[in-house]
């Protein structure tokens, strides 16, 4: 099972470029890279997803150097409406499948 | 994107009796559902794996003789919280996934809320 580690937390200001990067040393030649958002009392929010180098969507970047043991999630020009916990996760592959395993996420504040 | 809703969303119950929480998958149709429990200030805890008629996979640690897990539908998992007690307090989220592979997008439900008095 690949095992993640992120910062606990992280401040910005409104309009700063966030950059929250996660470890992921162990992770399997068929693991995925997977971002989710979660604000309190709800459920997750998928961000982006990749498998190598850079994934853009209109929310989020996604880079990943080419050994794959670690990854950055970019969030162009936050907003105070971004303060949330910020998961990063590698799927593992089990009986029925691939299931994902939260690790401790990074708690982002961002100020006015 | 595709939608999992849960019902109900909090739940308030007395202790010893069991609470039935449901989690479907509007829109497409989920090969694998997963059931989350996050504690105040954590992260998710994988409680359970189940895909459509069979039975569910339990992590380490979680009994699954307390939570009832049932994916009878491509739509519908249901989670049976028996004989609860105030620390089964939580909140439990559900979550679906289209296919088996790391490349499928697994969607997450809105949480529901239980509190055992």
């Amino acid at each position: 099972l690949a095992k993640t580690t992120q910062p606990i937390s992280m401040d910005s200001y409104e309009g700063q470029e966030v950059n929250i990067t996660c470890s992921h040393n162990n992770i399997a030649t068929n693991d995925y890279i997977t971002w989710y958002q979660q604000f309190p009392s709800q459920g997750p929010r998928f961000i982006i997803q990749g498998y190598k180098t850079k994934v853009t969507n209109e929310v989020a970047s996604l880079f990943i150097p080419a050994d794959r043991k670690s990854s950055t999630l970019s969030l162009p020009r936050v907003s105070l409406s971004d303060t949330a916990v910020y998961y990063c996760l590698v799927g593992a592959l089990n009986t029925g499948g691939f299931k994902t395993i939260f690790g401790a996420g990074t708690r982002l504040f961002v100020k006015a | 994107g595709a939608v999992v809703s849960q019902h109900p969303s909090w739940v308030i119950c007395k202790s010893g009796t069991s609470v039935k929480i449901e989690c479907r998958s509007l829109d497409f149709q989920a090969t694998t559902m997963f059931w989350y429990r996050q504690f105040p200030k954590q992260s998710l805890m994988l409680m359970a794996t189940s895909n459509e008629g069979s039975k569910a996979t339990y992590e380490q640690g979680v009994e699954k003789d307390k939570f009832l897990i049932n994916h009878a539908s491509l739509t519908l998992s249901t989670l049976t919280v028996t004989s609860a007690h105030p620390e089964d307090s939580s909140f439990y989220i559900c979550s679906a996934r289209a296919g088996t592979g790391p490349e499928n997008e697994q969607f997450f439900g809105p949480g529901t809320r239980l509190t055992v008095l």
